[in-house]
């Protein structure tokens, strides 16, 4: 069971919007500390896709949008692309655990 | 463009220590302000951070790995190692080095580059 809490599994078609949340709590993202998003595409490292909550690395594009609220974060893919297709990892730091950083479990996008 | 490789023994017996190295290249890990990470991978437990260190040799651990845990640097080779002792089945993962970096306006590390990943497996 994973500190941070992500759906396993999210789908959509083609161009459409689908979004990922990742639950924490009140030691983690509800205290403050930014929300970082990786893809991992099959047999690849992870990719950071978002960090401090909304910020995209440059290469990144602008249909992937990050948000923050609470103890919640989520990640909007806007105009899906069959490309899109992967597993997506939210990143925290937990100050309950002693200067630990935590993922959450993972989501799995399918383009239909 | 900072690269990272990790390199050692894919095939590890129980009890045993699993080492690794991650070898930079296109920076100097002795320069800047960066966490030198290791994360790992297993099936069961998805991404886990195992521990860094930092550009000055202070270290951070997973407090659940803490016990059994090192991370060293050699700035000479421009490499960084993990050391894992008394292994078991639960090891099993594909193990990660990374590059952390806390930037101003941010609160926390995020890992911006990652090497390929090598798996290692514990078992007789």
């Amino acid at each position: 069971q994973s500190v941070l809490t992500q759906p396993p599994s999210v789908s959509g078609a083609p161009g459409q919007r689908v979004t990922i949340s990742c639950t924490g709590s009140n030691s983690n993202i509800g205290a403050g500390y930014d929300v970082h998003w990786y893809q991992q595409l099959p047999g690849t490292a992870p990719k950071l896709l978002i960090y401090g909550n909304t910020n995209r690395p440059s290469g990144v594009p602008d249909r992937f949008s990050g948000s923050k609220s609470g103890t919640s974060a989520s990640l909007a893919i806007t105009g899906l692309h069959s490309e899109d297709e992967a597993d997506y990892y939210c990143l925290s730091h937990d100050s309950s655990l002693n200067g630990n950083y935590v993922f959450g479990g993972g989501t799995k996008v399918t383009v239909l | 463009q900072v690269q990272l490789q990790e390199s050692g023994p894919g095939l590890v017996n129980p009890s045993e220590t699993l080492s690794l190295t991650c070898t930079v290249s296109g920076g100097s890990i002795s320069s800047g302000s960066f966490y030198w990470s290791w994360i790992r991978q297993s099936a069961g437990k998805g991404l886990e951070y195992i521990g860094r260190i930092y550009t000055s040799g202070s270290t951070n651990y997973n407090p659940s790995l803490k016990s059994r845990v090192a991370i060293s640097m050699d700035t000479s080779e421009n490499q960084f190692s993990l050391k894992l002792s008394s292994v078991t089945a639960a090891d099993t993962a594909v193990y990660y080095c990374a590059r952390g970096i806390l930037e101003m306006g941010v609160t926390g590390i995020y890992f911006d580059y990652w090497g390929q990943g090598t798996l290692v497996t514990v078992s007789s």
